[in-house]
C-alpha cells in the first residue's frame, strides 16, 4: 500500500515569506507528527496530531510554525516569515497511534527546505 | 520526563567487525522500543522494535533486547557490511503522543 508522502521535496524561499509544507499520512493512521532534522543533528519534535486535534504543540519552535489536520488525513504545517534558520528537512510521520506496538512510526521521504 | 542518551557517533569499523550501539533511557512505565535507521539519501525506516521486557527483536541481522533491569536497548550486529553505513536512532515509546529520539549515531563501515 501507498507510504506516507510529503510535498514539495525541496523548497527554496526567500527569507521573510511564508511556506506550507503537505503531508499525506497512510490511510487509517490516527496519530501524525512532524519533525525537523537539521543538517547532522537528530529530530526535533514538532508537533503531534491525534485525528484532526493535536494534543501536543510543545515542539513548535515559535509562533510563526503552525500546522492543522483536516479530515483525520492531509495535514499542512505553515511557516511564516521564513528565517534562514528554518532551513532544515521537515520530516512528516503517521501511526496508528494505539498501544503497544503500533507506536510505530512510518516516516515519508521529507521536505528540504531552504531560507535564503 | 522521558529522554534517551544513545552512543555518540560517528562510529568506523571495518567489514565483519561486531557493532554495538548502546542505548539508555528514561521513561514512565514500560515503554515500546524501537531502533530506526536513516540509510543516506533516504527517510527513517524501522529496523527493529520491542514491546515487552526480555523481548529480542530482530531484523537485517541486527538484534536488540529489552532490558527492563538496566533500562537499556542496545543494538548489535556480528558482522556489519558496508551497506550498513547509516544513522541509528533510538526510540523509546511510553505512548502514542510520547516518542523520544536519540540524537543518532553515524555508522561508517570500511570495505
Amino acid at each position: 500500500g501507498a507510504g506516507v508522502s510529503q510535498s514539495p521535496s525541496n523548497k527554496v524561499t526567500e527569507k521573510g515569506k511564508d511556506v506550507e509544507l503537505r503531508c499525506d499520512p497512510i490511510s487509517g493512521h490516527t496519530a501524525l507528527y512532524w519533525y525537523r532534522q537539521s543538517l547532522g543533528q537528530g529530530l526535533e519534535f514538532l508537533i503531534y496530531f491525534q485525528g484532526n486535534s493535536a494534543p501536543d504543540k510543545s515542539g513548535l519552535p515559535s509562533d510563526r510554525f503552525s500546522a492543522e489536520r483536516t479530515g483525520g488525513s492531509v495535514s499542512t504545517l505553515t511557516i511564516q516569515r521564513t528565517q534562514q534558520e528554518d532551513s532544515a528537512v521537515y520530516l512528516c510521520a503517521s501511526s496508528l497511534g494505539q498501544p503497544p506496538s503500533s507506536y510505530e512510526q512510518y516516516f515519508g521521504p521529507g521536505t528540504r527546505l531552504t531560507v535564503t | 520526563g522521558d529522554s534517551v542518551t544513545q552512543m555518540e557517533g560517528p562510529v568506523t569499523l571495518s567489514e565483519e567487525a561486531f557493532l554495538t550501539i548502546n542505548c539508555t533511557y528514561t521513561a514512565t512505565g514500560y515503554p515500546s522500543l524501537f531502533w530506526y535507521v536513516q540509510y543516506p539519501g533516504e527517510g527513517l525506516q524501522l529496523l527493529l522494535k520491542a514491546t515487552k521486557a526480555d523481548d529480542k527483536g530482530s531484523n537485517k541481522g541486527f538484534e536488540a533486547t529489552y532490558r527492563k533491569e538496566t533500562t537499556s536497548f542496545h543494538l548489535e550486529k556480528g558482522s556489519v557490511q558496508v551497506s550498513d553505513s547509516a544513522v541509528y536512532f533510538c526510540a523509546p515509546s511510553s505512548s502514542a503522543s510520547k516518542i523520544i529520539f536519540g540524537s543518532g549515531t553515524r555508522l561508517s563501515i570500511r570495505p
